[in-house]
């Protein structure tokens, strides 16, 4: 399978809103609301930002929302700040019973 | 506090095998699934395969199916990635990660890392 394609970079001033897409298929997005998103700092471990496409795991700020239409998630981060520029992965289980990542995107703060 | 230390990483020749131990810590390790994802040198990420909390049920990515095997030992409270007949391009940063919820598809605690090299 494929990796879900999300567009390789996305930058924003700070205070502005971005979105992240993450376009797959009716055989993974599209057919599931089991979508996450992860924040991964160069050298770190990745971060569980997102489930269930828009639920937020506690701790994680509210500044970041999630959505889906279709084969296509989304990703907002609003009122951008410094320590938002990171990596962010999509996540989608699928009718194979595996798990897909995006490609990544690179989260640039100018 | 939920500590996740891998281990048994390193450089293998291409056919040869390594057995990855992820060492687990501050919670009920036997009540949890736990998943392997991996990381090419500059690359995203891949999901390789995941284990439920008793052992019972594994999932596994295509591309290693047949070559790595997930297990745990939940009395050592540790997970283990068995890799056989590696490829070059096995070669990643190897992270294990504790389910988040109740779901097999999210992960809320991950590890550091550990870096398997497949060159000759």
């Amino acid at each position: 399978q494929s990796a879900l394609t999300q567009p390789a970079s996305v930058s924003g001033s700070p205070g502005q809103s971005i979105t992240i897409s993450c376009t797959g298929t009716s055989s993974d997005v599209g057919a599931y609301y089991y979508v996450s998103w992860y924040q991964q700092h160069p050298g770190k471990a990745p971060k569980l930002m997102i489930y269930d496409v828009s639920k937020r795991p506690s701790g994680v700020s509210n500044r970041f929302s999630g959505s889906k239409s279709g084969n296509t998630a989304s990703l907002t981060i609003s009122g951008l700040q410094a320590e938002d520029e990171a990596d962010y992965y999509c996540s989608s289980y699928t009718s194979s019973s595996t798990l897909l990542f995006g490609g990544g995107t690179k989260v640039t703060v100018l | 506090e939920v500590q996740l230390l891998e281990s048994g990483g390193g450089l293998v020749q291409p056919g040869g095998s390594l057995r990855l131990s992820c060492a687990a810590s501050g919670f009920t390790f036997s009540s949890y699934g736990m998943t392997w994802v991996r990381q090419a040198p500059g690359k995203g990420l891949e999901w390789v395969s995941t284990i439920s909390g008793s052992g019972g049920n594994t999932y596994t990515a295509d591309s290693v199916k047949g070559r790595f095997t997930i297990s745990r030992d939940n009395s050592k409270n540790t997970v283990y990635l068995q890799m056989n007949s590696l490829r070059i391009e096995d070669t990643a940063v190897y992270f294990c990660a504790k389910r988040y919820g109740s779901s097999w598809y999210y992960s809320d605690c991950w590890g550091q890392g550990t870096l398997v090299t497949v060159s000759s």
